[in-house]
């Protein structure tokens, strides 16, 4: 049974930082490209960043490029996303998904809301 | 970008009748190579992450019942829900894997009249 379980959201001021992280359990997670999505509250689904198996291919949203770094450690089968330089407009529930054998999401985490406020 | 529309943004359907939503890409999402429609359908239940309901426009993810059915081709696509149940009160949202960066459409919140 896959689970992936997310942490490190919270409470930050602008131009601060933060880290994410993302547990994966039930499926073989170094054979897996990995993405982060996240939802301001009450809006839609935003993509934010890809990961490839390996650690080697990484692609971004145009907003987050240079401030944000996605990441893997496949011997703690876990997913990161290092968020630098936070805006207002980073503020949503941010979503690690599996990604299925094409470049949709079969597996999500439950989320954790990152909150930019002074 | 391949910008995403959803329409409508709300439904209403009454128990037992039939949920139609459509998506709009703003270019062909149909790849030459192998015939196939880079689009999927998600479900968003309140407080809940999004479930993978189809891909490749029309393919069920396994355990999705079959009252949930997409098509089209190129641009235009639907998600139908025949036979709405109770349990379908959600948001849907289209999403394109043609290229990055992935977009999802709006999303079309439907509910029971």
């Amino acid at each position: 049974q896959v689970h992936l379980v997310e942490s490190g959201g919270g409470v930050v001021q602008p131009g601060r930082s933060l880290r994410l992280s993302c547990v994966a359990s039930g499926f073989t997670f170094n054979s897996y490209d990995m993405h982060w999505v996240r939802q301001a509250p009450g809006k839609g689904l935003e993509w934010v960043a890809f990961i490839s198996y390996d650690g080697i291919d990484k692609y971004y949203v145009e907003s987050v490029k240079g401030r944000f770094t996605i990441s893997r450690d496949n011997s703690k089968s876990a997913l990161y996303l290092q968020m630098n330089s936070l805006r207002a407009e980073d503020s949503a529930v941010y979503y690690c998904a599996k990604k299925k054998s094409v470049d949709c999401f079969d597996y999500w985490g439950q989320g954790t809301l990152v909150t930019v406020s002074s | 970008d391949i910008v995403m529309t959803q329409s409508p943004d709300s439904l209403a359907v009454s128990l037992g009748e039939r949920a139609t939503i459509n998506c709009k890409s703003s270019q062909s999402l149909l790849y030459s190579s192998n015939n196939e429609n880079y689009l999927a359908w998600y479900q968003q239940k309140p407080g809940q992450p999004p479930k993978l309901l189809l891909y490749w426009a029309s393919t069920r993810e396994s355990g999705v019942p079959d009252r949930f059915s997409g098509s089209g081709s190129g641009t235009d696509f639907t998600l139908t829900i025949n036979t709405l149940q109770a349990e379908d009160v959600a948001v849907y949202y289209c999403q394109q894997y043609y290229s990055i960066p992935l977009t999802f459409g709006g999303g079309t919140k439907v509910v029971i009249k």
